[in-house]
């Protein structure tokens, strides 16, 4: 049982370059987010999918694409990629076990730098 | 929409002392979850505890608790007896039964010798 797991765990991008962060968890857990983290800034909340086939923007969502891709992948795209986009990504799955029983876990984090 | 507030960017106590992190919230919902995670320098993200609002006791963990005001709209956590190991950033964060998660902009703690 490998958690969440996350790919790469660091990337060096040139502006302009697109990319794609991988994402996966074997929990079972039907929702998936994905986060980035600034100094200062906490975590904020790029997109999440609530079950597998749908997805929701979160609080930053611009420059971003995701793909819910099935139940255990969800991936998120960069598609011309900026320095403001520098941060540390995180990927996270979340899971009411029972009403009450609720279980999160989080990737190890991508630290993606734009040149 | 839901915020999370914390008002202690950063802070640091002796080794076994008893440290106090603030956390407040805003909501109109009546049923949410509540957590405080813990992020040392090797970025994982660790829960330390969780919190359900319907519940009136304050959950416990080891050497954390928390002191939960629904009607304050306030969560704030407390190490007992800390150690060098508790040195880290700690988020706040809120979720309601939508799934979605917001977390505070944290509190960096260090614990000296």
């Amino acid at each position: 049982n490998a958690g969440v797991t996350q790919t790469p765990k660091f990337q060096v991008l040139k502006t302009g370059q697109s990319m794609t962060l991988q994402c996966a968890q074997d929990m079972n857990h039907n929702s998936m987010y994905w986060y980035r983290q600034d100094p200062g800034m906490g975590l904020r909340l790029i997109y999440y999918s609530a079950s597998e086939g749908t997805t929701d923007k979160g609080e930053v969502p611009n420059g971003y694409n995701v793909s819910r891709l099935n139940k255990r992948e969800f991936s998120l795209r960069l598609e011309s990629a900026a320095p403001s986009q520098t941060s540390v990504y995180f990927c996270a799955s979340s899971a009411f076990t029972t009403y009450t029983n609720y279980e999160q876990y989080f990737g190890p984090g991508t630290r993606l730098t734009v040149t | 929409a839901q915020t999370v507030t914390q008002s202690q960017p950063e802070m640091s106590v002796q080794e076994a002392e008893t440290v106090t992190l603030s956390c407040t919230y805003d909501t109109s919902e009546s049923n949410y979850y509540l957590f405080w995670y813990k992020q040392p320098p090797s970025r994982q993200m660790i829960l330390v505890i969780r919190q359900e609002a319907y519940k009136q006791q304050n959950a416990t963990e080891n050497r954390f608790s928390v002191n939960f005001q629904k009607a304050a709209k306030s969560f704030s956590l407390k190490i007992s007896d800390s150690q060098l190991g508790d040195t880290a950033m700690y988020f706040c964060a809120f979720m309601n039964r939508d799934d979605k998660i917001i977390f505070g902009k944290g509190t960096r703690l260090h614990i000296l010798p």
